[in-house]
């Protein structure tokens, strides 16, 4: 089964920060990599799906890119909305994993 | 506007059972694959299960596997999670999740496959075990 890791597992930051999550496949997934958020209390919400193409409504300030095994979240200005945890999956093929997630605080 | 909406969980001991309803609306549900997914503090969110539009096929996450039962009832709009032989480490908040299933190409040996993603979800369902 393939396994996802996501690094770092958390991040301190500042509104207006431009911030890049890892994910990485332990073996190709070719694009088919997607990005969640979750706020506390909230159910999560779909950010990007296979590896660059933005959900509907989703701010642009959201990017995806990678292939195969690695993969990058960008958040290129952080606002206050976004301190949330963030969540890769897999979309190519089942069992389809979450990454362990990795926390956006303040800093 | 999709709803999702999970009922069923509770607090049960551990070895027992409980069986967990997502009843839908405002889309055409024999179109979509179903999923559940969970979150807990320790873990974050893990992928469960997942149903086909037909139910015919279904997938699971070996922690969950020969325990987890999926099924859905394309007459009502609704997907179901058998849980059974629960222990203290399912204790989370359970969510039933919409699957967007596209068609991609191909495989080395040119066929072509689906790609996956959750596009909508509920709000959740808590479950405890604990004794």
């Amino acid at each position: 089964d393939i396994q996802m890791t996501q690094s770092p597992s958390s991040l301190s930051a500042s509104v207006g920060d431009r911030v890049t999550i890892t994910c990485r496949a332990s073996e190709s997934i070719r694009s088919y990599l997607n990005w969640y958020q979750q706020r506390p209390g909230k159910a999560p919400k779909l950010l990007i799906y296979a590896a660059s193409n933005l959900e509907s409504g989703v701010p642009s300030r959201f990017s995806g890119s990678g292939s195969g095994t690695e993969f990058t979240l960008t958040i290129s200005s952080l606002q206050p909305d976004d301190f949330a945890t963030y969540y890769c999956q897999q979309g190519y093929s089942s069992p389809r994993p979450f990454g362990q997630g990795t926390t956006l605080y303040i800093k | 506007q999709e709803q999702l909406l999970e009922s069923g969980g509770g607090l049960v001991k551990p070895g027992g059972s409980l069986r967990l309803s997502c009843s839908t609306s405002g889309f055409t549900f024999t179109n979509y694959f179903m999923t559940w997914v969970r979150l807990t503090p320790g873990k974050g969110l893990e992928w469960l299960s997942s149903i086909s539009s037909s139910g015919n096929n279904k997938y699971f996450a070996d922690s969950v596997k020969g325990r987890f039962s999926i099924s859905r009832d394309n007459a009502h709009n609704s997907v179901f999670l058998q849980m059974n032989s629960l222990r203290a480490e399912d204790t989370a908040v359970y969510f039933c999740a919409r699957d967007r299933h596209v068609r991609a190409c191909c495989t080395p040996g040119g066929a072509s496959f689906y790609f996956y993603y959750i596009d909508v979800w509920g709000s959740g369902t808590t479950v405890t075990v604990s004794s």
